[in-house]
């Protein structure tokens, strides 16, 4: 079945460094990928997304990247900061269909 | 800017009971969706509706779940005996084509 894989679970990087986190999605029709932030008790909130028809997408501090043929996406923190820390969550889309969530990275950003 | 609202916040109910969760969707959007998230764990998929009826479903909704626009603006769900592995956050979404927007969720326990 469908399915998104997401590494690290765990991610701790000090303050100013970068942090990556890297997906792959089983299913080859899926057109839309997000990426949310959960900080603790709230809602997912989305941070950025890229379609299907793109390679890459930038957002200040905030990159992400698609391989459509290996399935491969990856999201990019350049500059880290405390408040990054949250769990951050990849998904995988086809349009109008469900969302299928990985399963998390907790980021920890150190002062 | 709008957002998608969700009541109750907390609901706390006996296994066995009925419980109904509602959702405010964004006004102009045509997609919605319930997802749930145990206390840890990433966010699953239950349901989307799109036109009036069931678009999508996933194996965790069964037959105790059902879900109703029933005046054009709320959204709701309803469990119909709650057992105690319904304990989760659920979330409403909603979107037009790309971009899901997720409710501030509502905390269900099952005692």
């Amino acid at each position: 079945g469908e399915n998104v894989e997401q590494h690290p679970s765990t991610l701790s990087v000090q303050e100013g460094d970068s942090a990556v986190i890297k997906c792959t999605y089983s299913d080859s029709a899926s057109n839309y990928f997000p990426w949310y932030k959960q900080e603790l008790g709230k809602r997912p909130q989305l941070i950025i997304d890229i379609r299907s028809n793109v390679g890459e997408k930038k957002d200040q501090r905030i990159a992400v990247t698609l391989n459509k043929t290996a399935k491969h996406f990856s999201l990019h923190i350049t500059e880290t900061q405390p408040e990054d820390s949250a769990v951050y969550f990849c998904a995988a889309r086809k349009e109008g269909f469900k969302t299928i969530f990985g399963a998390g990275t907790r980021l920890f950003v150190k002062a | 800017e709008p957002e998608v609202t969700q009541t109750p916040s907390h609901q706390v109910t006996q296994m066995g009971q009925e419980v109904i969760l509602r959702c405010v969707p964004i006004s102009n959007h045509l997609y919605f969706y319930w997802y749930r998230q145990i206390l840890g764990q990433k966010v699953e998929f239950l349901v989307s509706f799109y036109n009036n009826e069931i678009s999508e479903k996933s194996e965790i909704f069964d037959d105790q779940f059902s879900v109703e626009r029933p005046d054009g603006s709320n959204f709701t769900l309803k469990i119909r005996s709650t057992k105690l592995e319904d304990s989760a956050m659920y979330f409403c979404a909603c979107s037009g084509t790309d971009t899901q927007y997720f409710g501030p969720g509502t905390r269900l326990t099952v005692l």
